[in-house]
């Protein structure tokens, strides 16, 4: 089955700056690959997600990037801010009743 | 629009004490409904799954239970409590049908097992 790793598990960076996480996944099938943020004490969030048909999707200060062929993704974050910080967890699947999330990192925006 | 409910928020049982938890969807018929656990500071752990009424996959073998006893209803049980048990439990929903759909999860249930 498919096997998710995420890095890395904490990332600390000072307010302004950028904040990348890194995803690979084994199974060359998925094709569907979400990004999560879950603040403390809730549910997980889908924040941004990409498909396989697409290398690149941003949407205002993050942005999501794929590589099919190393078999990663990464999410990016640009501009950071207290409020970004939080868990994330990125995924993959390639049909229903199969995504595999991540470990999750947990972000720390120090202002 | 979809929303999804869960409750209670917080629960604190004794060991040996039954559990039931209880998810609800709103807006989307026959939806995949799916059960987390998430202990402290990991990662989430897929439990159960359902792609229908009185349609249960388990993921794991453990000291739970899940059943759906109507389209958009999902609930997780447990006879009888382990301390093991503790976590933050989510439910989650996907539409049923097509490939690469996103799950939305609900705002959690956090267990505490004493």
């Amino acid at each position: 089955g498919e096997n998710v790793e995420q890095h890395p598990s904490t990332l600390s960076v000072q307010e302004g700056d950028s904040a990348v996480i890194k995803c690979t996944y084994s199974d060359s099938a998925s094709n569907y690959f979400p990004w999560y943020k879950q603040e403390l004490g809730k549910g997980p969030q889908l924040i941004i997600d990409i498909r396989s048909n697409v290398g690149e999707k941003k949407d205002q200060r993050i942005a999501v990037t794929l590589n099919k062929t190393a078999k990663h993704f990464s999410l990016h974050i640009t501009e950071t801010q207290p409020e970004d910080s939080a868990v994330y967890f990125c995924a993959a699947s390639k049909d229903n009743n199969d995504m595999r999330f991540g470990a999750g990192t947990r972000l720390t925006v120090k202002p | 629009s979809q929303t999804i409910h869960q409750w209670p928020a917080t629960l604190v049982q004794p060991v040996g004490s039954p559990l039931s938890l209880e998810c609800t969807v709103e807006g989307t018929s026959n939806p995949n409904l799916y059960w987390y656990r998430q202990a402290a500071g990991r990662g989430l752990q897929l439990l159960f799954y359902s792609v229908g009424i009185g349609q249960i996959s388990s993921e794991v073998p453990q000291n739970l239970s899940a059943s759906r006893p109507q389209d958009r209803q999902f609930i997780l049980s447990s006879k009888k409590l382990l301390l093991s048990d503790s976590g933050f439990y989510l439910c989650a929903w996907e539409t049923g049908w097509g490939a690469e759909e996103t799950q939305y999860f609900g705002p959690g249930t956090r267990l505490l097992v004493l």
